[in-house]
């Protein structure tokens, strides 16, 4: 079984400021992908940024970036230059890709940006 | 501007309604799904569609009717629900359903009386 655990329920960063979210998981499978994603209230899911396991470097989109540590089973997020539209709730989600179709969330770490 | 395109966005209905949300993606996506997610929860997993055939049913109760008439649409049939049954219903495609990220629309907001 896959698991998937934000420690943080809450977080709030000053704005222009920079913000690490944490993420653990657990899976016995060697080849899978890691999501963060992003649900304002606006309520859609939006896609902040993706990591394979099998790559070593960190993923980088703009002013988000992670931290993949494979062996520690640790996959934090860190916004730079924090801004007021990234207030959302933030999911951390894992995906085998050995024929499991299933996306296991974290439970989710909202998010507050602090004017 | 979502891809994947989700209607109605607000449903309210009785006990003994039949309703149905219907979702769209022109992505060229192959693989479809239907999530239920509770207020302050993360989603919950409820149908797969991969190729147009339906690969994972999470033990959902027969009032939920998943159908994917085709490889763009994808449609959930709603009959006698329960109070419990409100919700955010977010549908998702991706390439393909294995590690391909998957796209969301924006839900379907959905009360039951």
């Amino acid at each position: 079984a896959q698991t998937v655990t934000q420690s943080q329920p809450e977080m709030s960063v000053q704005e222009a400021e920079t913000v690490t979210l944490s993420c653990t998981y657990d899976t016995s499978e060697s080849d899978y992908y890691l999501f963060w994603y992003k649900q304002p209230p606006s309520r859609q899911m939006i896609l902040v940024i993706r990591q394979e396991a099998y790559k070593q470097q960190n993923a980088t989109e703009n002013r988000f970036s992670v931290n993949f540590q494979k062996a520690a089973k640790s996959f934090s997020l860190k916004i730079s230059d924090s801004q007021l539209g990234d207030a959302a709730m933030y999911f951390c989600a894992l995906l085998s890709n050995f024929g499991n179709e299933k996306l296991t969330f974290g439970t989710g770490t909202r998010l507050t940006i602090i004017p | 501007d979502t891809e994947v395109t989700q209607t109605p966005k607000h449903l309210v209905m009785g006990m003994t309604n039949k309703k149905s949300l219907k979702c769209e993606q022109h992505m060229g996506h192959r693989a479809m799904y239907w999530y239920k997610q509770k207020a302050k929860k993360p989603p919950e997993l409820m149908f797969v569609y991969s190729y147009e055939k339906l690969s994972i049913n999470e033990s959902v109760p027969s009032r939920f009717s998943p159908e994917c008439p085709n490889s763009s649409l994808l449609n959930l049939h709603l009959h006698a629900l329960q109070p419990e049954d409100s919700a955010l219903y977010l549908c998702a495609s991706s390439l393909d359903s294995v590690s391909q990220p998957q796209h969301f629309g924006d839900g379907t907001r959905l009360s039951i009386l």
